[in-house]
């Protein structure tokens, strides 16, 4: 099944202790991001890739980083968590970046930072 | 500054009945418009996608329609069923602006 899956998909950490955020894609996608959505202010995209080897910011980057050293996986690194990241994550990711490509969304990771 | 409204914020209708979900942009330069339906604990899922020269695009019972001019967007939904229950997200690219949601309840 052409999927993109996301773990875990709940996490309970605390401030500090750095925290990973799989991704994985079984579509051969180019394009993968990362976006968290919180109340009111919608879904907002954390990093993108392009392609292996290839990323950019998105709207708020600050606290993150991501990489991606194979296509089908693209992990979100927290390397010191702080209670402004509690949220919901997604992963996403699509054929390209064009503007006709339909982008698959993970079923999503609910983080709490204490 | 690019922004995505979208209104009702909350709508609650009869199963069966039709809705149209409203969406404002001012996102420049625009490149499409995508509709997303977001069920409770899932990630969204795209139903439709408008680029400029596209005035209405349909999925089964989901009809999006777009007016580049004014740079509104609407969702209609026929025949409302249940499974409709959900939160439904208007993005707007250039640069993707995610609108807050419109969330739908549909009562039997």
């Amino acid at each position: 099944e052409a999927q993109v899956t996301q773990n875990p998909r709940y996490l309970i950490t605390v401030t500090g202790k750095k925290l990973t955020v799989t991704c994985s894609q079984n579509m051969n996608h180019e394009y993968m991001s990362w976006y968290r959505q919180d109340p009111g202010l919608g879904l907002r995209q954390i990093y993108y890739s392009m392609n292996v080897e290839v990323t950019d910011k998105g709207d708020v980057p600050e606290g993150y980083k991501v990489s991606r050293k194979e296509k089908r996986n693209f992990p979100l690194i927290l390397e010191s968590p702080s209670p402004n990241q509690t949220s919901l994550y997604f992963c996403a990711s699509s054929l390209y970046a064009g503007v006709r490509e339909t982008q698959y969304f993970g079923p999503g990771t609910r983080l709490l930072v204490l | 500054k690019n922004q995505v409204e979208q209104s009702p914020q909350s709508l609650i209708i009869l199963e069966g009945k039709n809705c149209t979900l409203q969406c404002n942009y001012t996102v420049s330069p625009f490149s499409n418009l995508r509709w997303y339906k977001q069920d409770t604990g899932r990630g969204p899922v795209s139903l439709t996608i408008m680029t400029f020269s596209e005035n209405t695009k349909s999925n089964g019972r989901y009809t999006a329609t777009l007016d580049a001019d004014t740079k509104q967007s609407s969702l209609h939904i026929t025949a409302s069923q249940l499974s409709d229950s959900a939160s439904y997200i208007c993005v707007v690219a250039g640069k993707s602006t995610f609108g807050d949601g419109t969330t739908l309840t549909v009562k039997p």
